[in-house]
């Protein structure tokens, strides 16, 4: 059974950083594209960014709005994905998603359960 | 960026009724499209991808049609689970881009 399960997340001041972990288990992670996406409160769901495998030099796609403050990284022997998120801002609050990449499209079949990240003073 | 609006935002309906929400895209993706099913506190359900491949184990009431720039979600027979929010995303270009969401409510 493919889970996927966030950690990391919490209030943290603007300006301030964060890291996210997700730990994958059930399939064979090291082969697959792995993605983040988030979702401010009563929103429609954001696409963050991606890391692909080592095949693909683990090279990684942001979207604009973190582009530049948000780094993703990832553990193969850990079966693990990092998002480093640096001088966050309120707008960076949302539930945050790890997800993975079906292998067949950029489309995602499986989500873990979500972590909140608050950004506030 | 590729923008993708859904109509129509709400949509009440009963148990039983066949529904269509529709996704448009601000250029052609092909058939790179997939539905997702989110209920309330909950992730993100794939219910389909690449236009109309219906993922495994969702229901045969839910179908998938539709290229370039417009796209359909059919649920053939409602049923009481369906009731929740879809979403369309376009899986063709970067920044993958999402729509705005359709909630389905009971009437």
């Amino acid at each position: 059974e493919v889970q996927l399960v966030e950690s990391g997340g919490g209030l943290v001041q603007p300006g301030g950083s964060l890291r996210l972990s997700c730990a994958a288990s059930g399939f064979t992670f090291s082969d697959r594209y792995m993605d983040w996406v988030r979702q401010a409160p009563g929103k429609r769901l954001e696409w963050v960014g991606r890391i692909r495998n080592k095949e693909d030099s683990y090279t990684t796609e942001y979207a604009a709005s973190v582009r530049g403050r948000f780094m993703i990284t990832r553990d193969d022997s850990k079966n693990s994905m990092f998002l480093q998120m640096n001088r966050l801002k309120t707008e960076d609050t949302a539930v945050y998603y790890c997800v993975k990449d079906s292998g067949s499209g950029k489309h995602f079949d499986y989500w873990g359960q979500g972590a909140l990240v608050t950004v506030s003073s | 960026d590729i923008q993708m609006t859904q109509s129509p935002s709400t949509l009440s309906a009963s148990v039983g009724d066949r529904v269509t929400i529709t996704c448009r895209a601000s250029q052609s993706i092909s058939g790179l499209l997939a539905w997702y099913q989110q209920k309330p506190g909950k992730a993100p359900k794939l219910l389909i991808s690449k236009a109309s491949n219906l993922n495994s184990g969702v229901p045969s009431r839910f179908s998938g049609s539709g290229s370039g720039t417009e796209f359909t979600l059919t649920i053939s027979s409602l049923q009481p689970d369906d009731f929740a929010t879809y979403y369309c995303q376009q899986c063709n270009t970067y920044p993958l881009t999402f729509g705005q969401g359709t909630r389905l409510d009971i009437k």
